[in-house]
């Protein structure tokens, strides 16, 4: 399993744009970036995928450049409501993979918004 | 429509205790995780059901945790004769299908503290 390397923790400001990076420099072929995003007491909730270049939802941006080697979330015009523990997350999602299915969570980074 | 339940919320239990813990899974799907989740740290893998078959208990940290899926729905999650290092919050998800990769939707979790 690849190992992600991400931020502690973050502080941020209302209204601004904030960038999370991961590192996961053992990134395999196969292997797709996901982030999950959790909220105190409750469980972690999906966020992004991507395999390579830019995804955009109506929540965030994934950017994974040529190497894939890392990944960055962002997250445009960040409110209160943002604070949050970021994870991301590596793994092999082909459809001939026949190994776990199961998430490999690390520590993830928290973003502390401040008014 | 509704998401994953888990029941109860909140468990104190004395060291040497039996519990259970409940998750309703989001009807129709396939797949079932458990994950342990200690304070500040990510959740990690527990077991994994696909329908009512036991396909993955490799995070099962020991024979006193033992997990079920009869119907290939509800699952319960039980710790016999808990220790304090059992506490921790015990979160469930499920997916759709049995595909790698697929959203896991999480449950709110079940805070345990062994005492």
């Amino acid at each position: 399993l690849a190992k992600t390397t991400q931020p502690i923790s973050m502080d941020s400001y209302e209204g601004q744009e904030v960038n999370i990076t991961c590192s996961h420099n053992n990134i395999a072929t196969n292997d797709y970036i996901t982030w999950y995003q959790q909220f105190p007491s409750q469980g972690p909730r999906f966020i992004i995928q991507g395999y390579k270049t830019k995804v955009t939802n109506e929540v965030a941006s994934l950017f994974i450049p040529a190497d894939r080697k890392s990944s960055t979330l962002s997250l445009p015009r960040v409110s209160l409501s943002d604070t949050a523990v970021y994870y991301c997350l590596v793994g092999d999602i082909s459809t001939g993979n026949t190994g776990r299915r199961a998430l490999t969570f690390g520590s993830g980074t928290r973003l502390q918004v401040q008014p | 429509g509704a998401g994953v339940s888990q029941s109860p919320r909140y468990k104190v239990a004395k060291r040497g205790q039996d519990v259970a813990l409940r998750c309703d899974p989001i009807s129709g799907h396939v797949s079932l995780f458990w994950y342990q989740q200690a304070l500040g740290q990510g959740p990690e893998f527990l077991t994994y059901f696909q329908n009512e078959a036991q396909l993955d208990k490799s995070g099962l940290p020991s024979d006193r945790f033992f997990a079920e899926r009869p119907e290939g729905s509800v699952s319960t999650l039980k710790i016999q004769r808990t220790q304090q290092e059992d506490s921790a919050v015990y979160l469930c998800a499920s997916s759709l299908g049995a595909s790698p990769g697929e959203t896991q939707y999480f449950g709110p979790g079940t805070r345990l503290l062994v005492l």
